[in-house]
């Protein structure tokens, strides 16, 4: 069943602030997370990964921190921008639930919007 | 454009007929994925080829669904005698084997319409 799922479906932001989008996961064995992008009639775009040997990694205006302890991970979009707005999805690897390694297990998403 | 390509686009169907779709994975990429998407939902996993071989199947994928990927290049996924239930976006993903296989390049998709 999913596992990986979002605090919120929504989010909106004034351009220039940042944004934070929160995702949680149940599976402590879970050992490789990702985030993607999806714009309107358009497929995901990789925006950073995260393996669970690290706690933070860092992007070009994005930022993705993972908290074992309480298994949940975050996107942070720094100086938010017209062009981020989009729904955004974190996966983690379903190697652990016995599938292969690019079979992707999906959160709902979280619309952000950004206000001009 | 060098990424995943998929065709058609959009595809309307009425219930029963049989549908077809393509993709066309990075030229580099030997593995394949499709991916199902409904409204509102994240992707989820349908099926998994390593070069030609079709390495894992979702429970998704009834015995209506075939996927091939005969030469180990493009993939073709096909639904047959449709139901309304597999209205849905199709997407098709491809990755190298040689960085952990988890980063995935999606298509733009096929969006599918059942009447």
């Amino acid at each position: 069943g999913e596992s990986v799922g979002l605090h919120l479906p929504t989010l909106s932001v004034q351009e220039g602030d940042n944004s934070i989008i929160n995702c949680a996961y149940s599976n402590s064995a879970s050992d490789y997370f990702i985030w993607y992008k999806q714009e309107s009639g358009k497929g995901p775009q990789f925006i950073i990964d995260i393996r669970s040997n690290m706690d933070k990694r860092q992007g070009q205006r994005v930022t993705v921190l993972l908290n074992k302890t309480v298994k949940h991970l975050s996107l942070q979009i720094a100086a938010t921008q017209p062009g981020d707005s989009a729904v955004y999805f974190c996966a983690e690897n379903g190697m652990n639930y016995g599938g292969s390694q690019g079979n992707l297990i999906f959160g709902k998403g979280t619309k952000l919007s950004v206000k001009p | 454009d060098t990424g995943v390509s998929q065709d058609p686009r959009h595809k309307i169907t009425k219930r029963g007929q049989n549908v077809t779709f393509r993709c066309d994975p990075i030229s580099e990429h030997n593995r394949l994925y499709w991916y199902r998407q409904t409204l509102g939902q994240g992707p989820e996993f349908l099926t998994y080829f390593q070069n030609e071989a079709q390495l894992e199947k979702s429970r998704l994928l009834s015995d209506r669904f075939s996927a091939e990927r005969p030469k180990g290049s493009f993939s073709t996924l096909e639904i047959q005698r449709t139901e309304q239930g597999d209205s849905a976006m199709y997407l098709c993903a491809s990755s190298p084997s040689n960085q952990g296989g988890e980063k995935l390049f999606f298509g733009s998709g096929t969006q599918l319409s059942v009447l």
